[in-house]
């Protein structure tokens, strides 16, 4: 059974950059895309980006100029950077695996293994 | 367009049938998955393609398509059931992930 464990520092200031990271015990790596979704306290979730094994990376445009996703297929764990942070980014930040799919005429990707998250405060 | 549209909250009583829309332009070429999700805890995949439960997920969940509309129906809810429930799909690119706004469930 795959499993997702996440870490990474909860308490930044304004300006300092993020850093998780998603480690993928129990599964393949290749054939599925590996993503970042964030939620702002008592808001919704948040797509932020997503890489696959062999690192080609699609990220939400609203944070493009801010996030770099990569893999380490050595370790299968994917990592999220997110620059120049405020207390916008305050949010729980998940990792998940993202499965792509299709059935004519229809593509469709779903999560289906989650992280339990990670606090990130940032907080002058 | 890249937005999911929800309500964001619905009620419904126990034992009775409830469902939860998700509208957007991108429903028309990509299906829709549905995440259930309670306070304090990540969210679980409850439905994915055109009607699909992942091990574990009770067969009241079931998923729904047409047009620029996915909905997820629960049938006979249940207290436990009490969650918020996300939407997510692509945007029209296929480039992106969108979740929607996601729909407050209340059982009475």
């Amino acid at each position: 059974q795959v499993q997702l464990q996440q870490w990474g520092a909860g308490l930044l200031k304004p300006s300092e950059t993020l850093s998780l990271t998603c480690a993928v015990y129990g599964g393949s790596f290749s054939g599925y895309y590996w993503s970042w979704i964030r939620q702002p306290p008592g808001k919704g979730l948040e797509w932020i980006g997503e890489i696959n094994h062999s690192g080609s990376t699609n990220y939400n445009p609203s944070l493009k100029s801010r996030v770099t996703i990569s893999v380490d297929t050595s370790k299968n764990q994917f990592s999220l950077k997110l620059s120049s942070v405020t207390a916008a980014d305050t949010a729980v930040y998940y990792c998940a695996r993202v499965v792509p799919a299709a059935i004519w005429p229809y593509y469709y990707y779903y999560m289906d293994v989650w992280g339990k998250g990670t606090t990130v405060t940032v907080s002058s | 367009s890249s937005e999911l549209t929800q309500d964001p909250a619905v009620s419904v009583a126990l034992g009775q049938t409830v469902r939860i829309t998700c509208q957007g332009d991108s429903l028309r070429s990509y299906y829709a998955s549905w995440y259930q999700q309670k306070p304090g805890q990540a969210p679980v995949l409850v439905i994915y393609g055109k009607n699909n439960r992942p091990s574990g997920i009770p067969d009241r969940f079931s998923g729904s398509s047409s047009g620029n509309t996915a909905s997820l129906t629960i049938t006979g809810a249940q207290a436990e059931d009490e969650a918020d429930y996300y939407c997510n799909s692509r945007d029209s690119s296929g480039n992106h992930g969108v979740f929607g706004g996601g729909t407050k469930l209340t059982v009475l």
